[in-house]
């Protein structure tokens, strides 16, 4: 099944630096590559994703490029803020749902504490 | 515009007790609805995961249970909770048709079994 590995564990940054998280998969059948962020005590927030169809996706101070012959994909945070702070994570998923069978549920991986110092 | 409501936000129970933990997702019709189970510093580990009323894929066993009542309500239930039931739990909705793998989380229920 697939396995998705996340790095680094922990990133602390300054205001305004770039902040970079990356992730590899192993199925090669994966196609959906969500990133979700997740503060203290509430639910993940999906805040960008990205089909295999494309290489990069951008949305104001985020990004997202993907590598599938590496298998890896990335998250890239621009000019970052305190607000940023929180942990990330990346999921990766193969194809539709079907009762019986998960080869469209989403893995993750294990996470990443972002803390962005002011 | 959707909307995902899980209750309660926190819970402490007794070793032994029942649970029950209720999902509901409003402005969206026949969605997949998932339950994830968050340790602390961890990550995500799918419960169940359901595509229809009465549809439901077990994931990983164990003493919990999940039911689908209502085309959009989800339940998880424990007759007698252990010690590692202890967690965060999340549900999780995706749309039923187009791309049905962008799941959208729930604000999470704390459980702390005692």
């Amino acid at each position: 099944g697939e396995n998705v590995e996340q790095h680094p564990s922990t990133l602390s940054v300054q205001e305004g630096d770039s902040a970079v998280i990356k992730c590899t998969y192993s199925d090669s059948a994966s196609n959906y590559f969500p990133w979700y962020k997740q503060e203290l005590g509430k639910g993940p927030q999906l805040i960008i994703d990205i089909r295999s169809n494309v290489g990069e996706k951008k949305d104001q101070r985020i990004a997202v490029t993907l590598n599938k012959t590496a298998k890896h994909f990335s998250l890239h945070i621009t000019e970052t803020q305190p607000e940023d702070s929180a942990v990330y994570f990346c999921a990766a998923s193969s194809g539709l749902m079907n009762y019986g069978g998960s080869q469209g549920n989403l893995i993750f991986g294990k996470g990443t504490k972002l803390s962005v110092k002011p | 515009s959707q909307t995902i409501h899980q209750w309660p936000a926190t819970l402490v129970q007794p070793v032994g007790s029942p649970l029950s933990l209720e999902c509901t997702v409003e402005g969206t019709s026949n969605p997949n609805l998932y339950w994830y189970r968050q340790a602390a510093g961890r990550g995500l580990q799918l419960l169940f995961y359901s595509v229809g009323i009465g549809q439901i894929s077990s994931e990983v066993p164990q003493n919990l249970s999940a039911s689908r009542p209502q085309d959009r309500q989800f339940i998880l239930s424990s007759k007698k909770l252990l010690l590692s039931d202890s967690g965060f739990y999340l549900c999780a909705w995706s749309p039923g048709t187009g791309p049905t793998d962008t799941q959208y989380f729930g604000p999470g229920t704390r459980l702390t079994v005692l």
